[in-house]
């Protein structure tokens, strides 16, 4: 079984500085790991994904997740917050090898002050 | 090109009634899934689709949630005799052939609001 933990359910930064949302997961198998970003009243967007590739992951709108698996985490992180970034954001695993079932972490709120 | 929709986008019913969601997946997708998004419960999975067969409906919270799809494309969540604790964003996705790398792209939702 897969499982996976958000260690912060609210974050809040000014613009312009760093973000951090931290994600650790559990998995048996080897794991697909994703983060999703869900804006107010709309559908949930994929911000970027490791799949066994290259452990550093590069994704939209300047974010980028780190795969380890020493600490089985996969923290997402932007250099500079815009206002444009607040919104919820969730951690997911699925195992690889499986059919797809993505367990979610429980979601991170980010607000962002001017 | 289109993403996966959902209709209607809200709807209100009162307890004791049928409902019916619908999901129009991604032309191509032969992967479907549904979920539901309730505060303090996050986002649970309901169950996965791949072509009309659902090797996975261990998510369904009870018998009174079914769900079909056909012709390998639109998939309708019906819950008979609505409970208040239904109400909830149900939300569906859809990927290329169901793999635990892939992607899946989700709908809009649709907002369920049990009188």
């Amino acid at each position: 079984a897969q499982s996976v933990t958000q260690l912060d359910s609210h974050v809040s930064v000014s613009e312009g500085t760093p973000v951090l949302l931290r994600c650790n997961y559990s998995s048996s198998y080897s794991p697909s790991l994703f983060w999703y970003v869900q804006h107010p009243n709309k559908g949930l967007q994929l911000l970027l994904k490791y799949t066994s590739a290259a452990t550093l992951v590069k994704g939209i709108n300047g974010f980028e997740a780190e795969f380890k698996k020493s600490e089985t985490s996969f923290h997402l992180t932007k250099p500079s917050a815009h206002m444009s970034d607040a919104a919820e954001y969730f951690c997911v695993v699925s195992v690889t090898d499986s059919w797809g079932k993505f367990q979610f972490g429980a979601g991170t709120q980010v607000v962002v002050t001017p | 090109g289109a993403g996966v929709s959902q209709s209607p986008s809200n709807k209100v019913t009162e307890k004791g009634k049928d409902v019916e969601l619908r999901c129009d997946p991604i032309s191509g997708h032969t992967a479907l899934y549904w979920y539901r998004q309730s505060l303090g419960q996050g986002l649970e999975f309901l169950i996965y689709f791949q072509g009309n067969s659902a090797p996975d409906k261990s998510g369904l919270p009870s018998d009174r949630f079914s769900a079909e799809r056909t012709g390998g494309s639109v998939s309708t969540l019906t819950i008979q005799r609505t409970q208040q604790e239904d109400s909830a964003v149900y939300l569906c996705a859809s990927s290329t052939p169901g793999q635990g790398y892939n992607e899946q792209f989700f709908g809009p939702g649709t907002r369920l609001t049990v009188l």
